[in-house]
């Protein structure tokens, strides 16, 4: 069974417009959530992980253990966060592994 | 800071050949390495997980004597495409868990685009 779903494969929004890349898990318990964000022709990277709470590039990410969550958001799209987002909990604590999701792109239109 | 070097970015082989993808852990030790393979628009899946000073952990459904893991230092960790074929051709991504007390991240190494003719 799949164990965390990015229901949209591409996601087209115009500059300035908010944005949400869904992401559902379903682990028990409180995974460790993360997004990670690959740029065109760049190397997987970290963007945010829930525990910290911080926002970066104007992304932010709240985890909903109600409906087991942890959707991606930012209020104002910009042209360079055109990319691939990959959402992914961490399997087997700390030092565990990564499962991502089937990832969704997201290009911003001018 | 924390990287991981992966190497070779791009190779093209022969069918039947083999191809050696490498993978360093630079600044820090790395007694886990995991690889990665993405499929043309799918996500990263998993392949095996390397041990240092043991042999690997691989997922079901991957060849063990297809792919060759080895890890034989806490900072280099190998993968090896034995006998390649051209539906092996993929994009192969390693990554390493930084250790407890810096974060529980892992850093991906840049990829290697794997093309076999």
């Amino acid at each position: 069974a799949q164990r965390v779903t990015q229901p949209e494969k591409l996601l087209s929004v115009f500059k300035g417009a908010p944005v949400e890349l869904k992401c559902n898990y379903s682990y028990s318990g409180s995974p460790e959530l993360f997004w990670y964000v690959q740029y065109s022709r760049q190397r997987l990277q970290l963007l945010l992980r829930h525990i910290s709470r911080e926002s970066i590039k104007g992304f932010t990410a709240d985890l909903n253990k109600g409906e087991t969550s942890f959707h991606l958001k930012k209020p104002f799209a910009q042209e360079e966060d055109s990319a691939m987002y990959y959402c992914a909990p961490l399997e087997g604590g700390s030092q565990g592994n990564l499962i991502f999701g089937k990832g969704t792109k997201l290009s911003v239109k001018p | 800071g924390a990287v991981v070097s992966q190497h070779p970015s791009r190779v093209i082989c022969k069918s039947g050949t083999s191809v050696k993808i490498e993978c360093r852990s630079l600044d820090f030790q790395a007694t886990t390495m995991f690889w990665y393979r993405q499929f043309p628009k799918k996500s990263l899946m998993l392949m095996a997980t390397s041990n240092e000073g043991s042999k690997a952990t691989y997922e079901q459904g991957v060849e063990k004597d297809k792919f060759l893991i080895n890890h034989a230092s806490l900072t280099l960790s190998t993968l090896t495409v034995t006998s390649a074929h051209p539906e092996d051709s993929s994009f192969y991504i390693c990554s390493a868990p930084l250790p407890l007390q810096l974060n529980t991240e892992a850093f991906f190494g840049q990829g290697t685009r794997l093309t076999v003719v």
